[in-house]
């Protein structure tokens, strides 16, 4: 079965500074990745996804991931931390040969210090 | 195109009694997923629809759950005999065919409170 792990329940960060979120998964076929936020009482906002090609992923609010097969890892970046960053974070997989449906990490609450 | 709704946002419910939550995708999506999200913990897969047939349940969904999704638009979720650990977050996703491609889009959830 698939895994996600999310390195750390809790992050803080300074307002500025790099944003890193760790991200490794389970698996014995290409995977298909996602990164989610969300905030309180809200749902999921997708942030990126990797399905093919380019490993280098860029998404929404300056956020990227890269997708590297060898560490099966995604993990989630930043250069410069906002305070309107400060959310759950959550890292996802599928895949091709699967039900479709996702799997989640436990996610990752950022905090974003002033 | 509005996006995943979800109805009511909130619902708390006495031990025992029944709820029934709803869920109206985006109009063009063929598939709807429902997943159940507790405290601190990511949401976890509980079913899916391909239009009107239901093609998977997760283990999770115990024989007090019923999910329907008559003429493939919107679904219902119902618990029944509701349990304090129903507790959570229910949430409804959609996709198009292929949804793997073009990412999962969520609804805001309704969060199910059983005292």
């Amino acid at each position: 079965a698939q895994s996600v792990t999310q390195l750390g329940s809790h992050v803080s960060v300074s307002e500025g500074a790099l944003v890193l979120l760790r991200c490794n998964y389970s698996s014995s076929v290409p995977p298909y990745l996602f990164w989610y936020v969300q905030y309180p009482n809200q749902g999921l906002q997708l942030l990126l996804k990797y399905t093919t090609g380019a490993t280098l992923v860029k998404g929404i609010n300056g956020f990227e991931a890269e997708f590297k097969k060898s560490e099966t890892s995604f993990h989630l970046t930043k250069p410069s931390a906002h305070m309107s960053d400060a959310a759950e974070y959550f890292c996802a997989v599928s895949y091709s040969g699967s039900a479709r449906q996702l799997t989640f990490g436990s996610g990752t609450q950022l905090t974003v210090l002033p | 195109d509005t996006g995943v709704s979800q109805n009511p946002r909130h619902k708390i419910t006495k031990r025992g009694q029944n709820v029934t939550f709803r869920c109206d995708p985006i109009s063009e999506h063929n598939r709807l997923y429902w997943y159940r999200q507790t405290l601190g913990q990511g949401p976890e897969f509980l079913t899916y629809f391909q239009n009107e047939a239901q093609l998977e349940k997760s283990r999770l969904l115990s024989d007090r759950f019923s999910a329907e999704r008559p003429k493939g638009s919107f679904s219902t979720l119902e618990i029944q005999r509701t349990e304090q650990g129903d507790s959570a977050m229910y949430l409804c996703a959609s996709s198009p065919l292929g949804g793997q491609n073009y990412g999962y889009t969520f609804g805001s959830g309704t969060r199910l409170t059983v005292v």
